[in-house]
């Protein structure tokens, strides 16, 4: 069974512009949460989607945003980086069922400069 | 509102020595918690979780966790450690209630001494 998937993964890109990070659950999964790991803020939730909806949000400015498509696939996008945006970008996803635990791909990390 | 405290940012071991990784968290409500295990260059991986039952919870690769509401702690022990288990180690929280977010520790750095 193929586990979670995100492209790409690596990106390098300048202040100002914006990025797009895709996500591909495991087959069956309908959850897909998405999580920022900085070394200086540690892991944080950036929201999660179920059923092409935003079902849950953290602290993080508008310029991070996200959607979900028919078959579960998820998109983050991140509009006008600034330097404190690099970090390594974590997708989860799990089985709708409030004791399944999520399960993470290896990440995107996006460096800017 | 949830919080996670791991108290040791590092911890160097022996090969072959046990080891005890500490978790402490505070919550309101009842918590859903989990040991994350986290390569160089890849994702977290779940070593094990607690639902609910018994206190005592085994995971993969050897690892086990009790689980002690009295004192808010979930840590996370392994009697004999090798070079593979160098890794980062997280403990995560989350509430029942089908609130998706992991609140997460931050970390701890667990160096094997060959």
């Amino acid at each position: 069974k193929a586990g979670v998937t995100q492209t790409p993964r690596y990106l390098i890109k300048t202040r100002g512009q914006q990025v797009t990070l895709s996500c591909s659950p495991i087959s069956g999964h309908r959850s897909v949460s998405w999580y920022q790991q900085t070394p200086g803020q540690g892991l944080q939730f950036l929201f999660e989607y179920f059923s092409e909806t935003q079902r849950n949000k953290g602290n993080f400015p508008g310029r991070f945003s996200g959607r979900q498509f028919s078959n579960s696939r998820s998109e983050m996008n991140v509009s006008t980086l600034e330097l404190g945006d690099s970090a390594l970008y974590l997708c989860a996803s799990r089985k709708d069922s409030n004791n399944q635990p999520q399960h993470f791909g290896d990440g995107t990390r996006l460096s800017i400069l | 509102a949830q919080s996670v405290t791991q108290l040791d940012s590092q911890v160097p071991v022996f090969e072959e020595a046990p080891v005890e990784l500490r978790c402490n968290y505070s919550s309101s409500v009842s918590v859903y918690l989990f040991w994350y295990v986290q390569y160089p260059n890849q994702g977290l991986q779940l070593l094990l979780k607690y639902l609910s039952g018994s206190t005592l919870v085994k995971g993969i690769n050897g690892f086990e966790a009790e689980f002690n509401k009295s004192q808010t702690s979930f840590h996370l022990r392994k009697p004999s450690v090798h070079i593979s288990d160098t890794a980062e180690y997280f403990c995560a929280v989350s509430d029942p209630f089908g609130n998706e977010k992991l609140t997460f520790g931050t970390g701890t750095r667990l160096t094997i001494i060959p």
